[in-house]
């Protein structure tokens, strides 16, 4: 275990639906990010969060809402998906000190989702 | 717009052979290089980090390379095992990106027969 966990592990949805997506990190981090992660394609970074406040949006669309209540949780609100939204999307985190600092992302397991 | 690419995209091997996975990546002003692990239906495992002015990196059975100038990485197995078989993602940081983005490659996909 890395100490991020992700809730639902499997999820299907149809287009009209609204779900969310759950992260959360035991580790003391400061910095929270969302990846997709398609078949053959590799891990695209979505949002990142540091100090709960969003600095990175990566071109992302309006269906994808992120939310970050404090640094130890990230959710990714989803509503009128399409069918190519289907993918494995990944929550990391990681101790930010600023620009410079040596750190590791730790990953957490994903959520499959699937949208019919 | 940096890009990563690994070769090959999937490798068969039998047990105890040495294996080399390759990585590239085309602009140089990179900050660090990591190579990570995923296992099927699991997240990413973090298994070296070369800093840019490192040139290699050893753990265990695993030696990663780093040549900044060329734009390559190699991650090198030795004596492979049957539970080496998972997918390897490369990614680097960009030296003049805030924050801890980092860019991936689509993986090499290794399975390692017994």
């Amino acid at each position: 275990e890395t100490g991020v966990t992700q809730t639902p592990r499997h999820l299907v949805m149809g287009m009209t639906n609204k779900k969310s997506l759950k992260c959360e990190q035991h580790l003391g981090h400061n910095a929270m990010y969302w990846y997709k992660q398609s078949a053959k394609k590799p891990l695209e970074l979505m949002f990142v969060y540091n100090f709960k406040e969003q600095t990175e949006n990566n071109s992302v669309p309006s269906r994808f809402s992120p939310e970050c209540p404090n640094s130890s949780h990230l959710f990714l609100h989803l509503h009128t998906l399409q069918p190519e939204d289907s993918a494995l999307y990944l929550c990391a985190s990681s101790q930010e000190v600023g620009r410079g600092a040596v750190d590791t992302q730790y990953f957490g397991p994903g959520t499959r989702l699937t949208v019919l | 717009k940096q890009e990563v690419t690994q070769i090959p995209a999937a490798l068969s091997v039998p047990e105890g052979e040495n294996l080399v996975l390759n990585c590239s990546f085309t602009d140089s002003a990179i900050y660090n290089l990591q190579w990570f692990r995923q296992d099927p239906g699991k997240g990413l495992t973090s298994l070296l980090l070369i800093q840019s002015s490192q040139r290699e990196q050893t753990s265990g059975r695993l030696n990663a390379s780093l040549d900044k100038s060329s734009g390559r990485s190699t991650l090198y197995i030795a004596a492979s095992q049957p539970g080496d078989s998972a997918t390897y993602l490369c990614a680097v940081r960009n030296t003049m990106e805030y924050g801890n983005k980092l860019v991936f490659g689509a993986g090499t996909i290794l399975r390692v027969k017994s």
